[in-house]
């Protein structure tokens, strides 16, 4: 089946480290994206990317780092820049002007 | 950049009543506009969107109405059941050019009593 997959679930953070996040689609997608999610707060974008090898800051890109070497995937790394990563990051991807499919998410906790 | 106004941030409605959500935006460039459920610890699910070509979509339960003039959509759930229970978001998003990502409302907890 198509579909896009984050991992891991769940990832826990030492302050300092820098972590990756994993996203995978085989739709076939030429846009992938990144956003955040925090309580009451909805979602917010990270990166976008609408093609391999490029890709665009979106309104919360600080602290953040991503590539796009291949067309199923797009790997964001946390960086200790990132003074408040706790959240929950949602992958995305889409074709044309279609809607978003959205990944099951990686739940990100600083300990 | 656009902005976009999601209200209530918690409705509750008994089961079997209507539910109305309702967003604006600010952009008027903007010209699509997805209704996403999610549920706890999942990602987020399209339920139903609207271009701004059109006034209303209806798919069964949920329909999608849009005032271009006033800049506001609104999704409406009737014969509410409880697994419409979730957090519903609005979006908005220009879709004349490239793959842009979208702009979304702050969310919507729908609780549906029993």
């Amino acid at each position: 089946d198509g579909g896009i997959t984050q991992s891991p679930k769940y990832l826990f953070r030492k302050e300092g480290q820098n972590v990756t996040l994993s996203c995978e689609q085989n739709l076939n997608h030429d846009a992938m994206y990144w956003y955040r999610q925090d309580p009451g707060q909805g979602l917010r974008l990270i990166y976008y990317s609408q093609i391999v090898n490029d890709f665009q800051k979106g309104d919360i890109a600080e602290g953040y780092s991503v590539s796009r070497e291949k067309k199923e995937s797009f790997p964001l790394t946390v960086t200790s820049a990132q003074k408040n990563p706790t959240a929950f990051y949602l992958c995305a991807s889409s074709i044309g002007s279609r809607s978003h499919t959205f990944g099951s998410g990686t739940r990100l906790t600083v300990v | 950049g656009e902005n976009v106004e999601q209200h209530p941030s918690t409705l509750s409605v008994q089961e079997g009543d209507s539910a109305v959500i309702k967003c604006t935006y600010s952009d008027s460039a903007s010209n699509y506009f997805p209704w996403y459920k999610q549920e706890l610890g999942k990602g987020p699910q399209l339920i139903i969107d609207i271009r701004s070509n059109v006034g209303e979509k209806k798919d069964q339960r949920i329909a999608v109405t849009l005032n271009k003039t006033a800049k506001h959509f609104s999704l409406h759930i009737t014969e509410t059941q409880p697994e419409d229970s979730a957090v519903y978001f609005c979006a908005a998003r220009y879709s004349g050019g490239g793959a842009d990502g979208l702009t979304f409302g702050k969310g919507t907890h729908l609780i549906i009593q029993p």
